[in-house]
């Protein structure tokens, strides 16, 4: 069964871009889609976006401007950068694969990993 | 504020049935657009519990059902059980703005 990994720095200073690679074992990455997903301690999930194996993106409009999503299939690996954060940005970020039937969903998730921004 | 509404607590005892309501709009649910349910752990990452408006990946129990009518969609619990308690969240597409959307999450107390 897949399983994902989220990995980087707990801390980032205001102004500064948050990194996170996420590790993927189990299966290929190829005919995926994989995504990455937040939450703000205590609040709900936020989609952020999500990337074909190929490298074709969808990013959340509300975000576009600061995040950035990509693939590395030769490592088993897609990474998230988010840039110019704020306190706001505090969350536990999620990565996951995506589900494609009739609809678009989030069907293996990794634990998470809690990113704070502080200076 | 969330762009799909859900109901901040629901609660029940044991063996109960008990419902949770996701109410979206015309932009997302009422378009036709599926709608997917997360439960979520204490301490956990949310895991799919039903995709495509009523549908259960492998090993979630039969006791888990959703389904959907007009712009709400709602999930239900039957024969409820201690290690139900959780959140619960419920997801679908935005037209309008062009994304995944989640409601608010619901908690689920057993009690």
């Amino acid at each position: 069964q897949v399983q994902l990994q989220e990995s980087g720095p707990g801390l980032v200073k205001p102004s500064e871009t948050l990194s996170l690679i996420c590790t993927v074992s189990g299966g290929s990455m190829n005919g995926y889609y994989w995504s990455w997903i937040r939450q703000p301690p205590g609040k709900g999930l936020e989609w952020l976006g999500y990337i074909y194996y190929s490298g074709s993106i969808t990013y959340n409009p509300s975000l576009k401007s600061r995040v950035t999503i990509l693939v590395d299939t030769s490592k088993n690996q897609f990474s998230l950068k988010v840039n110019s954060v704020t306190a706001a940005d505090t969350a536990v970020y999620y990565c996951a694969r995506v589900g494609h039937t009739s609809g678009w969903y989030a069907s293996y998730w990794g634990q998470g990993t809690l990113v704070t921004v502080s200076s | 504020q969330s762009v799909l509404t859900q109901p901040p607590s629901v609660s029940g005892a044991p063996g109960q049935r008990v419902t949770i309501s996701c109410t979206g709009s015309s932009s997302n649910i009422g378009t036709g657009y599926d709608v997917h349910w997360y439960q979520q752990l204490p301490g956990t990452a949310p895991k799919l519990l039903i995709y495509d408006t009523n549908n259960r990946p492998s090993g979630v129990p039969d006791r888990f059902s959703g389904s959907k009518s007009g712009t709400s969609a709602s999930l239900a619990i039957s024969g409820l059980q201690a290690e139900d308690e959780a959140d619960y969240y419920c997801q679908s597409y935005d037209s309008s703005l062009s994304a995944w959307v989640f409601g608010g999450g619901t908690k689920l107390t057993v009690l």
